[in-house]
């Protein structure tokens, strides 16, 4: 079944411990991005990858790291989480051409 | 910066109304621009997206766009919801070599039976 997945799904933490939320997607997608979406906000664009080691900046990068260094995943890291990065995070992927995006069920994270 | 509006945050409706939710966003150039649903509980869902040619973009579940260029707008039409309607409604735009994405805050339909 052609899928987005997100691991963790729920996590709470505490200030400053880093973490990683994985996505995986099994459809060769070159493009992969990342969103957190707040209750009056939308969905705002963390960091995007147009393919293997191509990462740029969305519109509110501060606080996270990206890498992608395989296709398939593009992992979010958070060096030293704080309590505004509490949000339901979701990534998704589109084919080169498309833009139509496949999003992953999303992360809930809450940070103390 | 490209910025996307959504008007109507809180749209009330009862069933077989029609519906229209609007979408209007700042950018000059080329853009590719798309509806999403999310509901309760699920992840973002495509309905709709327009990249070229008729200005008027059929999705599923019945539900309709209209890409007026020269108001910068892309509204959501469904000339009569049904309960299962009942969703968060986000309008997207991709700009920039269609890598860049930006999102409207998003409209929550609430319709009653």
């Amino acid at each position: 079944e052609a899928q987005v997945t997100q691991n963790p799904r729920y996590l709470i933490t505490v200030t400053g411990k880093k973490l990683t939320v994985t996505c995986s997607q099994n459809m060769n997608h070159e493009y992969m991005s990342w969103y957190r979406q707040d209750p009056g906000l939308g969905l705002r664009q963390i960091y995007y990858s147009m393919n293997v080691e191509v990462t740029d900046k969305g519109d509110v990068p501060e606080g996270y790291k990206v890498s992608r260094k395989e296709k398939r995943n593009f992992p979010l890291i958070l060096e030293s989480p704080s309590p505004n990065q509490t949000s339901l995070y979701f990534c998704a992927s589109s084919p080169t051409g498309s833009n139509e995006q496949f999003f992953g069920p999303g992360t809930r994270l809450t940070v103390l | 910066a490209q910025s996307v509006s959504q008007h109507n945050h809180h749209v009330i409706l009862s069933e077989a109304a029609s519906l229209e939710l609007g979408c209007n966003y700042s950018y000059g150039g080329t853009v590719n621009l798309f509806w999403y649903v999310q509901y309760p509980g699920q992840h973002l869902q495509l309905l709709l997206k327009y990249f070229s040619g008729d200005p008027l973009v059929k999705g599923i579940k019945g539900f309709e766009a209209e890409f007026i260029k020269s108001k910068f707008s892309f509204n959501l039409r469904k000339p009569s919801v049904q309960w299962s309607d009942t969703a968060e409604y986000f309008c997207a735009v991709h700009t920039g070599g269609y890598q860049k994405v930006t999102f409207g805050i998003g409209t929550k339909l609430q319709v009653i039976p």
